[in-house]
């Protein structure tokens, strides 16, 4: 098992540009979540994912953010018109069914919006 | 709302000095607490939890014990290295949501030196 991976680790942006994150859950992880961080704060939480469906979006989500999950495996999260205060961490988790409170952190995309 | 809050940092103890970290909550539920920890440039790993009043979560010479009628969850241990310079995040799941999304602290930067 080769825990949850996220690509890329870092992306360097123009304000108005459109970014794409991709995050892979731990095999057979069911629920799958998207975080954000900010320098000196905790992770606050985005969105997460039971299998394909997206069953909860955190207000933190404007309507820039998209998030799917096609075919129940991988996530990506796309980031529409990018902003400067959109830069932070991304953090992706996963989790397994019989022990959905339980998440593993993948390493993280860190954004910069110049 | 749910809401932790964590000692604020940063922590610098001599090497194999007595480690506390004081960690409160606020749930409507009753949550599962975490102890989460992340090393520069990396993501959250997580070090221990506990699911139930007077529970106590250990790992690596680190504990911590779910306190209800204090509503605290210290991480505490007994003799730390340099090794275990990192930021701590304290963190709760509250089941009763639904989608187990974690609410954590700021984090607490702790610096060991030889």
């Amino acid at each position: 098992d080769t825990g949850v991976s996220q690509d890329p680790r870092h992306k360097i942006t123009k304000r108005g540009q459109n970014v794409t994150f991709r995050c892979d859950p731990i095999s057979e992880h069911n629920r799958l979540y998207w975080y954000r961080q900010t320098l000196g704060q905790g992770p606050e939480f985005l969105t997460y994912f039971q299998n394909e469906a997206q069953l909860e979006k955190s207000r933190l989500l404007s309507d820039r953010f998209s998030a799917e999950r096609p075919k129940g495996s991988f996530s990506t999260l796309e980031i529409q018109r990018t902003e400067q205060g959109d830069s932070a961490m991304y953090l992706c988790a996963s989790s397994f069914w019989t022990d959905q409170e339980t998440q593993y952190f993948g390493p993280g995309t860190r954004l910069l919006v110049l | 709302g749910n809401s932790v809050t964590q000692m604020e940092g940063p922590v610098t103890l001599s090497e194999e000095a007595f480690l506390t970290i004081n960690c409160t909550y606020t749930a409507t539920g009753y949550p599962s607490l975490f102890w989460y920890v992340q090393y520069p440039g990396e993501g959250l790993q997580l070090l221990l939890k506990a699911t139930k009043a007077d529970d106590k979560g250990s790992n690596k010479g680190f504990e911590a014990t779910y306190r209800k009628e204090t509503t605290s969850f210290h991480l505490e241990k007994g003799s730390v290295q340099v090794s275990d310079s990192a930021v701590y995040f304290c963190a709760l799941s509250d089941s009763g949501a639904g989608s187990y999304q974690l609410t954590f602290g700021k984090g607490t930067k702790l610096s060991v030196i030889p």
